[in-house]
């Protein structure tokens, strides 16, 4: 079974750029998460996809940050215009859904210069 | 936001050790308490996870301790391995939505 995808792998950026980042979750799972990752934390929930509708978007930053999945498959997670505060790796995971296992992506790891 | 909060920091020991993590919820609606690992450069993985209506969960040599009245729950690391050494995360569901809240992450060293 593949597990999820994610690219880039790695994105460095000078600040008020924009980045987009890619997610291609494991066939069949109908949940998908972003999570965003500060060195030395815990990942922090940004945005929680079921098929295609958003669930949970209480954390995502609206004003910047934006996310869709098309088609209840890919997704992507945009920044718009990038902060120095938003270096740290972005995750991305899926469920089969309700309360279980998340297969998680490798991450993309965001540099903002 | 409810939260989870985890100790140590990073842990060091010895190969053979027993390494164990804490960690404390406040939800009482949480039923499901996963570990997840990490290592550096990639995403998190699951490694054990409990439900509450046990107190304690094996799986060759990680065990999950669970104490509902304290709303404690705990990883033990037997005859703990180099190759042991990562970064574990406790976590537990947030809500109706079944996402996750993750703890702050435990260093874990295992010198050999």
């Amino acid at each position: 079974e593949a597990g999820v995808a994610q690219s880039p792998r790695y994105k460095i950026i000078e600040k008020r750029q924009s980045v987009a980042f890619w997610c291609n979750p494991i066939s069949g799972h109908a949940t998908l998460y972003w999570y965003q990752q500060i060195l030395g934390q815990g990942p922090k929930l940004l945005i929680q996809f079921q098929n295609n509708g958003v669930v949970d978007d209480s954390q995502l930053p609206k004003d910047r940050f934006s996310a869709e999945r098309l088609k209840g498959v890919d997704s992507t997670l945009k920044i718009q215009p990038a902060k120095l505060e938003d270096s740290a790796v972005y995750l991305c995971a899926t469920g089969s859904g309700g309360v279980g296992e998340q297969f998680f992506g490798p991450g993309t790891r965001l540099t903002v210069l | 936001q409810q939260q989870v909060k985890q100790s140590p920091q990073s842990l060091i020991v010895q190969k053979g050790g027993i390494s164990i993590i804490n960690c404390a919820y406040e939800n009482t609606a949480f039923d499901y308490f996963p570990w997840y690992q990490q290592f550096p450069g990639k995403g998190p993985a699951l490694l054990i996870a409990i439900r509450p209506d046990v107190s304690e969960k094996k799986e060759g040599r990680f065990t999950i301790s669970f104490n509902k009245s304290a709303k404690q729950f705990s990883l033990h690391i037997m005859d703990s391995q180099p190759g042991d050494s990562a970064t574990y995360f406790c976590a537990g569901p947030g809500g109706a939505t079944n996402k996750l809240i993750f703890g702050t992450g435990t260093l874990l060293a295992v010198q050999p």
